[in-house]
């Protein structure tokens, strides 16, 4: 099955510095790539997302980057703010197959110190 | 979250209780997911729903067993709860803008 790996699991930065979080995924058929952020005591929501056939996106001060060929994307974030500090964690999911899951990585607790 | 709730919030249960989880969903989609979240694991499948009685297992899905009666309502049942299943889940609907989590509950096996 599919797995993603995720990195790094802990980041501070300065507030107004960018965040980089990486992540790597095994499966090639996989095309579809969100990115959730979760606040403390809450659910997931989802941030940005991306599917194979783009290799970047933006949203204001979020952007995401896919390389296919290398298999892993990754979540920038540019001029933090202290609302940014959350669990960010990135996802993988193949064409529908009639499940639709996401295979999740295992997070990054980002921080930004004001 | 709007259209998606979870209860109860928190649970203690001793071991060896069942404990019966519930998701509860007001956007009329197919699919339902559950997942639990533990330090350094990030979210894994338990068990899906892609409709009314239908219903399959994920990565972790033993000890766990669902219903999904009406489209509305996906239960998550832990027969004979253990303390590894002390964690919090989540539930999810998949739509046509990704998914949507529930608020999640801490589920605490003592």
């Amino acid at each position: 099955g599919e797995n993603v790996e995720q990195h790094p699991s802990t980041l501070s930065v300065q507030e107004g510095d960018s965040a980089v979080i990486k992540c790597t995924y095994s499966d090639s058929a996989s095309n579809y790539f969100p990115w959730y952020k979760q606040e403390l005591g809450k659910g997931p929501q989802l941030i940005i997302d991306i599917r194979s056939n783009v290799g970047e996106k933006k949203d204001q001060r979020i952007a995401v980057t896919l390389n296919k060929t290398a298999k892993h994307f990754s979540l920038h974030i540019t001029e933090t703010q202290p609302e940014d500090s959350a669990v960010y964690f990135c996802a993988a999911s193949k064409p529908d197959t009639g499940r639709r899951a996401l295979t999740f990585g295992s997070g990054t607790r980002l921080q930004v110190q004001p | 979250d709007a259209g998606i709730t979870q209860s109860p919030r928190h649970k203690v249960t001793e071991t060896g209780t069942p404990v019966t989880l519930r998701c509860h969903q007001t956007e009329n989609h197919r699919y339902m997911y559950w997942y639990r979240q533990d330090p350094g694991h990030g979210l894994r499948l338990i068990h899906y729903s892609y409709g009314v009685k239908d219903t399959d297992k994920g990565e972790v899905s033993d000890g766990y067993s669902v219903s999904r009666s009406k489209t509305e309502d996906f239960l998550l049942t832990l027969e004979s709860a253990t303390s590894s299943q002390t964690s919090v889940y989540f539930c999810a609907i998949s739509g046509s803008r990704g998914y949507t989590f529930g608020s999640g509950t801490r589920l605490t096996v003592v």
